[in-house]
């Protein structure tokens, strides 16, 4: 029972170009959302978070949008460079506490 | 400042084997996390510890899982008797309190099972 799908496997996009990575969730209790990025052989670190009382929020190259009505939300990378090139996952919490749940990742390419 | 410290980085185990999991949390923060991470899918969690004490344990498996947050030390997290299927990337996040902290991951202990 996937409650946060990530359906792109993977995204190639070109340097300076826009990235935008895609997730989808089932669970309406979700009420804070985040984006991480890893690199291989690293732990995740923290990206970008929103609440579900936003639906926009912004963090210098870094925007993600919240569309409740369709529980979905997108991580927006511009420019894109070629250092953004990792793993991207999207993960969901309901109530307080950090008990994340995740999507499978999206792995961003970015070609110079 | 060091952040989170897992060891090892990598461990082999054969079948039927003990696998010990240590993490050391960021200075100041009381609050650790275990997640597992299988092949192709995104982290799962397992349980949140608080120092001495489980908060909750809804994600680790009933049998031969077992983890601790002790008053000294870092936390273990155990595998008793391990089986292929225990094969995954283990990582500890820690964090300095309970209320939507972000949470801060360590590198990762990647387990396999011979």
């Amino acid at each position: 029972d996937q409650q946060v799908k990530q359906n792109s496997p993977s995204l190639s996009v070109q340097e300076g170009r826009i990235s935008i990575l895609n997730c989808d969730y089932t669970n309406s209790m979700f009420d804070y959302f985040l984006w991480y990025k890893k690199y291989p052989a690293e732990g995740p670190t923290f990206l970008i978070s929103i609440s579900s009382i936003k639906d926009k929020n912004e963090d210098g190259r870094f925007t993600v949008f919240l569309n409740k009505s369709a529980k979905h939300l997108s991580l927006h990378i511009v420019p894109s460079q070629p250092g953004d090139s990792a793993v991207y996952f999207c993960a969901a919490s309901a109530g307080y506490g950090n008990k994340l749940v995740f999507g499978a990742g999206t792995i961003l390419r970015v070609k110079s | 400042n060091a952040g989170v410290m897992q060891n090892p980085r990598h461990l082999v185990r054969r079948r039927g084997q003990e696998a010990r999991l240590r993490c050391s949390p960021m200075k100041g923060h009381s609050h650790v996390y275990w997640y597992r991470q299988l092949p192709e899918e995104g982290l799962k969690f397992m349980v949140y510890l608080q120092k001495e004490n489980i908060i909750d344990e809804s994600g680790m498996p009933k049998e031969r899982f077992s983890a601790e947050f002790p008053k000294e030390g870092p936390s273990i997290l155990r595998i008793q008797q391990v089986v292929r299927g225990d094969s995954a990337a283990y990582f500890c996040a820690s964090s300095p309190g309970q209320h939507r902290e972000k949470l801060f991951f360590g590198s990762g202990t990647q387990l396999s099972v011979l």
